[in-house]
């Protein structure tokens, strides 16, 4: 069964900083992987997935992943930080296309200083 | 008009009361789910359906139920609501190809038993 780690529950970063946040998942199949971002009160949206194409992924706000099927991750950075990314990250997987259900992490809460 | 919408968006119930949360969609998706959120605990599925006639449960299903009224229209009902109930639920959907696209959430539904 495929499963999620998130690594650091909260992480803190100054404005302009690099953003990394981790994920590692664990799958018997090819993953489609994916992260989400939740702002507070609200639901979840798509930052980027991949699918098995190209291993470095770029998604909105500036985010990319790179799936490294050799350490089983898809760590998840932005170059420079700003105040508007403070929110929650899940990471989610999906056991291949037809997958029953994203099985999600439990996600990690970034928080950007001035 | 939001693709998927969830309703209430807040309710506060007693202990023992039955309640329902409603999600809708407008976009042609056949699959529906839904999760709860618990802080530190990330999303965690409960039930999910691929079309009007299949419904599966998912994590954690005990003490509640579904009922998927039409291709659009996907409930989750509590029987008889606990305090450990009290979490943020939201419903998603997707097509059937939801290891390549993901989902859609709904604004989720903050539900308080007392």
């Amino acid at each position: 069964a495929q499963s999620v780690t998130q690594l650091g529950s909260h992480v803190s970063v100054s404005e302009g900083a690099l953003v990394l946040l981790r994920c590692n998942y664990s799958s018997s199949v090819p993953p489609y992987l994916f992260w989400y971002v939740q702002y507070p009160n609200q639901g979840l949206q798509l930052l980027l997935k991949y699918t098995s194409a190209a291993t470095l992924v770029k998604g909105i706000n500036g985010f990319e992943a790179e799936f490294k099927k050799s350490e089983t991750s898809f760590h998840l950075t932005k170059p420079s930080a700003h105040m508007s990314d403070a929110a929650e990250y899940f990471c989610a997987v999906s056991e291949g296309q037809a997958g029953t259900a994203l099985i999600f992490g439990k996600g990690t809460t970034l928080s950007v200083s001035s | 008009d939001a693709d998927v919408t969830q309703t209430p968006r807040n309710r506060i119930t007693k202990t023992g009361k039955r309640i329902m949360l409603e999600c809708s969609q407008t976009k042609g998706h056949d699959r529906m789910y839904w999760y709860r959120q618990d802080p530190g605990l990330g999303l965690r599925l409960i039930y999910y359906s691929f079309d009007v006639k299949d419904i599966n449960k998912g994590e954690i299903s005990d003490g509640y139920s579904v009922s998927r009224q039409a291709q659009a229209k996907f409930s989750l009902s509590l029987e008889s609501a606990i305090p450990n109930q009290t979490a943020l639920y939201f419903c998603a959907t997707s097509d059937s190809g939801a290891g390549v696209y993901g989902y859609t959430f709904g604004s989720g539904t903050r539900l308080t038993v007392v």
